[in-house]
C-alpha cells in the first residue's frame, strides 16, 4: 500500500518569511496527491491537488507544490506567510482504482508575529 | 449549504459502552468514509462506502461497524467501546466517479473520549 512521511512535525516561522512544508511517498505505482489545511476545531480542507499535467499546482492563497517524481516527494512552498496561515497540514496520497486514500502525520506550522 | 454533518460533536463513553456516530451530507456524493484522528499518526481510514448498501473495510477496521442504509447517511458504531478507540473521528465524502482521485469534503469531527 502506498503511503506518506511528513517530514517536520513542527515549523515555526515568522510572519512574512518563507516555509516549506517536506512531503515524501512510496507506492509502486501512479499516485494522486493533495495537500490539505486543518484549523483549530475544524475538518480537513483541500488546499491543492496533483493528479496529472504540469508538475506545479497553487492554490487560491498563495501556497503552491511540486511533483517530483524522481525524489518521490510533494513539497508544500509559500513565499510569504501570515498569521491566518496557522494550522496543521496533512499530505495525502491515492493510488489509482484504490478508495483507501493514505494521509500523512500532519506538520503543525505556526505564524509568529 | 451544509456539506457534511457530523453528530454528536463531543462525547464521553465507559468502557463497554456502545454508541453511534451519525454523519450526514447534502452534496449527493456516493463515496463516504470514516476516518479517526490520533496525534502523531494523521488519518487512518476505518471504514468506507461506494454507495448505497455497500461498505468496505479501510486500514483499522477492527472494532467498530458501519451501515449506508440511505446515500447522504453513514453511520459508525461502537458496540463495546475501549479506551484505545479515544480519538477524534472524521466523516468525510466525495464525488461520484473516480473517487482515488476526489478530493474529500470533511465534517468538523465527533471527539470520542473513552474511560
Amino acid at each position: 500500500a502506498q503511503s506518506v512521511t511528513q517530514l517536520d512535525s513542527q515549523v515555526p516561522v515568522f510572519e512574512e518569511a518563507p516555509v516549506e512544508l517536506r512531503c515524501n511517498y512510496s507506492s509502486s505505482v501512479s499516485v494522486y496527491l493533495f495537500w490539505y489545511v486543518q484549523y483549530p476545531n475544524q475538518g480537513l480542507q483541500l488546499l491543492l491537488k496533483y493528479l496529472s499535467g504540469s508538475t506545479l499546482v497553487e492554490s487560491i492563497n498563495g501556497f503552491e507544490a511540486e511533483f517530483n517524481k524522481s525524489q518521490t516527494s510533494f513539497h508544500l512552498r509559500k513565499p510569504s506567510v501570515h498569521i491566518s496561515d496557522t494550522a496543521e497540514y496533512f499530505c495525502a496520497v491515492s493510488m489509482y482504482n484504490n478508495n483507501d486514500m493514505r494521509f500523512g502525520a500532519g506538520t503543525r506550522l505556526t505564524v509568529k508575529p | 449549504n451544509a456539506g457534511v454533518t457530523q453528530t454528536p460533536k463531543f462525547r464521553v463513553l465507559k468502557t463497554g459502552q456502545s454508541m453511534t456516530l451519525l454523519c450526514a451530507q447534502d452534496m449527493n456524493h456516493e463515496y463516504m468514509y470514516w476516518y479517526r484522528q490520533d496525534p502523531g499518526m494523521g488519518l487512518r481510514l476505518i471504514h468506507y462506502s461506494v454507495g448505497e448498501g455497500t461498505t468496505a473495510k479501510g486500514e483499522v477496521p477492527d472494532g467498530y461497524n458501519v451501515s449506508r442504509l440511505k446515500k447522504q447517511n453513514f453511520l459508525l458504531g461502537l458496540e463495546s467501546a475501549a479506551p484505545s478507540q479515544t480519538s477524534v473521528y472524521f466523516c468525510a465524502s466525495s464525488n461520484q466517479g473516480e473517487a482515488y482521485n476526489s478530493p474529500l469534503h470533511f465534517g468538523n469531527g465527533t471527539r470520542l473520549t473513552v474511560t
